[in-house]
């Protein structure tokens, strides 16, 4: 069974600091996945990393993913209050039933003036 | 048009009535998701429809009936809910079921009386 953790699960950082969320996944997948939900809001599709090595970056926001690893990143630079918001990491089985995604926990991530 | 529409945005029923929850995209994509999210909790997948087939079925409980009337359209009858099922239910569609980005809708705020 594929499983997903991330870390932290909370994070409370100053603006202006740097700070790097966490995604391990537990078996072979072939695409990671990160989304940002604003409370009581849907989920927003930032970044979809699909080989090893695989980078992108999108203002504040850069993700990695190391396959070999089984881990993907997602860097935040010089946080600023907007970034305040739930990250989730999702990604799914390379075969056999591989429609499903599998979420993270999610992180909570406030950014502090 | 990029996006995917839900309606209602909020809805209060009571464990006796019958209300459904529509979906609806127009960017031709031919998978589309019903999830279940509770607070604080990443989203769970529910039914899968491919093609407007029902393809997955993740032992949700007979009293969420999924229908898909075409491509574009997906609704979600509730009947006999309980108060545990109040959640936030987001619609998701993908161009095809097992290799691509989901996208999410902006969900409904179910709660059960």
């Amino acid at each position: 069974e594929l499983k997903v953790e991330q870390n932290p699960l909370f994070l409370s950082m100053q603006e202006g600091k740097n700070y790097t969320i966490y995604c391990n996944y537990s078996t072979t997948s072939d695409r990671l996945y990160w989304y940002r939900q604003d409370p009581g809001k849907s989920l927003e599709s930032l970044f979809v990393l699909l080989s090893n090595g695989a980078v992108k970056q999108e203002g504040r926001l850069m993700a990695s993913l190391d396959t070999k690893a089984r881990l993907s990143t997602l860097h935040i630079t010089a946080a600023v209050h907007d970034l305040s918001a739930t990250y989730f990491c999702a990604t799914r089985n390379s075969g056999g039933s591989n429609y499903k995604l599998t979420f993270g926990k999610g992180t909570l991530l406030t950014v502090n003036p | 048009d990029t996006e995917v529409t839900q309606t209602p945005k909020h809805l209060v029923m009571g464990m006796t009535n019958k209300k459904s929850l529509k979906c609806e995209q127009h960017m031709g994509h031919r998978a589309m998701y019903w999830y279940k999210q509770k607070a604080k909790k990443p989203p769970e997948l529910m039914f899968v429809y491919s093609y407007e087939k029902l393809s997955i079925n993740e032992s949700v409980p007979s009293r969420f009936s999924p229908e898909c009337p075409n491509s574009s359209l997906l609704n979600l009858h509730l009947h006999a809910l309980q108060p545990e099922d109040s959640a936030l239910y987001l619609c998701a569609s993908s161009i095809r079921m097992s290799t691509d980005t989901q996208y999410f809708g902006p969900g409904t705020r179910l709660t059960v009386l």
